[in-house]
């Protein structure tokens, strides 16, 4: 079975611009979570997509949205970027049983604010 | 809210020396508890569980843990590290209702070095 895949795996955006950030879930996983790790911390909670719609979300602001897709892959978007949105973008899917079977996590994307 | 201290930034450890990482939570509702490792460049790979049932869980790699309610802690310990378990190590807690369905709360991490 293969497991989940994020693209790009780097970026480098400047300040003020927009950037998208995907995600394809391993095979038979309907929910996905997205978690921002900056560096020297563990990942925060930014929301979590199960059957299309967004149904848990941390603390952060409006400008992180998401989408999640029929094939459950799904998207993060971020607006208006600052220099703190630098960090290890991860995205995290779970199986229909639900994430107490815990996450299977994607090697993640590095994305550098300038 | 729910929170997570792993108590130790760093355990430096010989190989083939036991070795205990230690993770305290706080929350007012029951609680799922995770320890994920995370190797260097790679997203985060989940190492044990526990949920309910025997308070002593059995992981991948030899890695255990065990549940103390009381003491709201969730340690990690291997009898026996080698050179490949020198990672990152993150403690999580989940709520039990599923409220706010899929957050988790990690800690900061822990880094094991094992020298040979």
């Amino acid at each position: 079975e293969t497991g989940v895949t994020q693209s790009p795996t780097h970026l480098i955006k400047t300040r003020g611009q927009q950037v998208t950030l995907r995600c394809s879930s391993q095979s038979g996983h309907n929910t996905v979570s997205w978690y921002q790790q900056a560096l020297g911390q563990g990942p925060q909670f930014i929301f979590q997509y199960y059957r299309e719609e967004e149904n848990g979300r941390g603390n952060f602001p409006p400008r992180f949205s998401g989408l999640q897709f029929p094939n459950y892959s799904s998207e993060l978007n971020v607006n208006a970027l600052e220099l703190d949105d630098s960090a290890l973008y991860l995205c995290a899917s779970s199986p229909p049983e639900g994430a107490n079977y815990g996450y299977t996590f994607g090697s993640g994307t590095r994305l550098t604010v300038v | 809210a729910q929170s997570v201290t792993q108590l130790d930034s760093q355990v430096p450890v010989f190989e083939e020396a036991p070795v205990e990482l230690r993770c305290n939570y706080s929350s007012s509702v029951s609680v799922y508890l995770f320890w994920y490792v995370q190797y260097p460049n790679q997203g985060l790979q989940l190492l044990l569980k526990y949920l309910s049932g025997s308070t002593l869980v059995k992981g991948i790699n030899g890695f255990e843990a065990e549940f103390n309610k009381s003491q709201t802690s969730f340690h990690l310990r291997k009898p026996s590290v080698h050179i490949s378990d020198t990672a990152e190590y993150f403690c999580a807690v989940r709520r039990a209702d599923n409220t706010n369905a899929g957050k988790s709360t990690f800690g900061d991490g822990t880094t094991l070095t094992v020298k040979p």
